[in-house]
């Protein structure tokens, strides 16, 4: 069946631009976790939805970091006023629920650059 | 909080040879522990997970692991390597059980020789 999807693949924007990414979970996955990975470094955790809500955002690093998930499937991470350290793989994995004994099914990644 | 660390940002190994990957995490409390592997232009892959259940924990591809609580450790091993092993090699920790939330390490980059 069909994994975890994210568009675009590849994303080069400004500094100071508004940016949206996109995640298409797996079918009927209620949870769901972005993940920032910057060059060099491994996955660092930023924001998990439990349905339509987020239900732990403590690993957005600032108020220009948004996500939403409004009808419980897909999510869209929003990045306003782009700066140059926020360039990376942006990642989502979803799972069947939240527990840690489910496993997450990583997408391949949203690769940002700001320019 | 939470951490994980991993020795060793690039090991080599030969083809045939022992694949050691060392992980230690620090945790209060007892940890939900994970390898993930990613091959080059694909997503992240779970090879095993420890969740308090046996201390020696098998995976997919050959893999296991050995959680030992006295050691702090989830070091990743497998007899033999093959080239298709090259890759990039996560450990990660979970808070606790009712929260997937992840903590991974800096990873560790396992190339394969000939």
């Amino acid at each position: 069946g069909a994994g975890v999807s994210q568009t675009p693949s590849n994303k080069v924007t400004e500094k100071g631009k508004y940016v949206e990414l996109r995640c298409d979970p797996i079918s009927g996955h209620t949870a769901l976790y972005w993940y920032r990975q910057s060059l060099g470094q491994g996955p660092e955790f930023l924001i998990y939805f439990q349905g339509t809500g987020a239900a732990d955002d403590s690993g957005l690093p600032n108020d220009r970091f948004f996500a939403v998930r409004p009808e419980g499937s897909v999510s869209t991470l929003k990045i306003q006023r782009t700066e140059r350290g926020d360039s990376a793989v942006y990642l989502c994995a979803s799972s069947s629920s939240f527990s840690s004994y489910n496993e997450q099914f990583f997408g391949p990644g949203t690769r940002l650059t700001v320019l | 909080a939470q951490s994980v660390t991993q020795l060793g940002s690039h090991v080599s190994v030969s083809e045939g040879a022992l694949v050691l990957l060392r992980c230690n995490y620090s945790s209060s409390v007892p940890p939900y522990l994970f390898w993930y592997v990613q091959y080059p232009n694909q997503g992240l892959q779970l090879l095993l997970k420890y969740t308090s259940a046996a201390t020696l924990v098998k995976g997919i591809n050959g893999f296991e692991a050995e959680f030992k609580k006295s050691e702090t450790s989830f070091h990743l091993t497998k007899p033999s390597a093959h080239m298709s092993d090259a890759a990039e090699y996560f450990c990660a920790v979970s808070p606790s059980s009712n929260t997937g939330k992840l903590i991974f390490g800096q990873g560790t980059t396992l190339q394969v020789k000939p």
